[in-house]
């Protein structure tokens, strides 16, 4: 079964960090190009940044550059994504979501991100 | 950046009818490179329509899609009670990649 498993959410302060994780497990995970995709309460999707197969390549929306960093370990199977200088509007359920293209044929269940005093 | 604009906003029909999605985009999406996705409350989002018309694996023959450069349709031929969602378009040709704002199909 192919399953994608976000971790790392949470309440944070604006201007603090977190790291968001995501375990592959069932899928080639190092064929796959992989994504992050948030989702702000009662909001559409956001597609926020993506990874090349074998990490060489990384690409983010203009609201996280700088900020956010996209990365994998594919010895790991795994898809991270650290996010500094957080601020309210990047609160959000956050989707780990691959596919061997750039269509996000397989997702995660999501992890929520609650930027907050 | 391709700006997605779905309509309609809200589609209310009955259990067994036609629903007709559309997606407009700013700008010719490369290839047809266009996505439709299927989304419940409090679930993720589920792939069903990739290249614009090619059915995602275990989705069922009542979802098509249709279209080519800006102007693409997502129908549902006879609506079930489980097709009841949110509904979005993707472009996944250009950076950065974007999603329509979605069409939210209820239950008249």
């Amino acid at each position: 079964e192919v399953q994608l498993v976000e971790s790392g959410g949470g309440l944070v302060q604006p201007g603090g960090s977190l790291r968001l994780s995501c375990a592959a497990s069932g899928l080639a995970f190092s064929r796959y190009w992989m994504n992050w995709v948030r989702q702000a309460p009662g909001k559409g999707l956001e597609w926020v940044a993506i990874i090349k197969q074998d990490g060489s390549e990384e690409f983010y929306v203009d609201s996280v550059k700088g900020r956010f960093t996209i990365s994998r370990d594919n010895a790991k199977n795994s898809l991270y994504l650290q996010m500094n200088s957080l601020r309210g509007e990047d609160t959000a359920v956050y989707y780990c979501t691959g596919g061997s293209g750039w269509t996000t044929e397989t997702w995660g269940q999501g992890t929520r991100v609650t930027v907050s005093s | 950046e391709i700006v997605l604009t779905q309509s309609p906003g809200t589609l209310s029909l009955s259990p067994g009818e036609r629903a007709t999605l559309s997606c407009r985009a700013s700008q010719t999406v490369t290839k047809n490179y266009l996505a439709w996705y299927q989304q419940k409350p409090g679930q993720a989002p589920r792939l069903l329509i990739d290249d614009a018309s090619n059915r995602a694996t275990g989705i069922p023959d009542r979802f098509s899609g249709s279209g080519s450069g800006t102007d693409f349709t997502l129908t549902i031929s006879r609506l079930e009670p489980e097709d009841f969602a949110m509904y979005f378009c993707q472009q996944c040709a250009h950076l950065p990649l974007t999603f329509g704002g979605g069409t939210k199909v209820e239950i008249k």
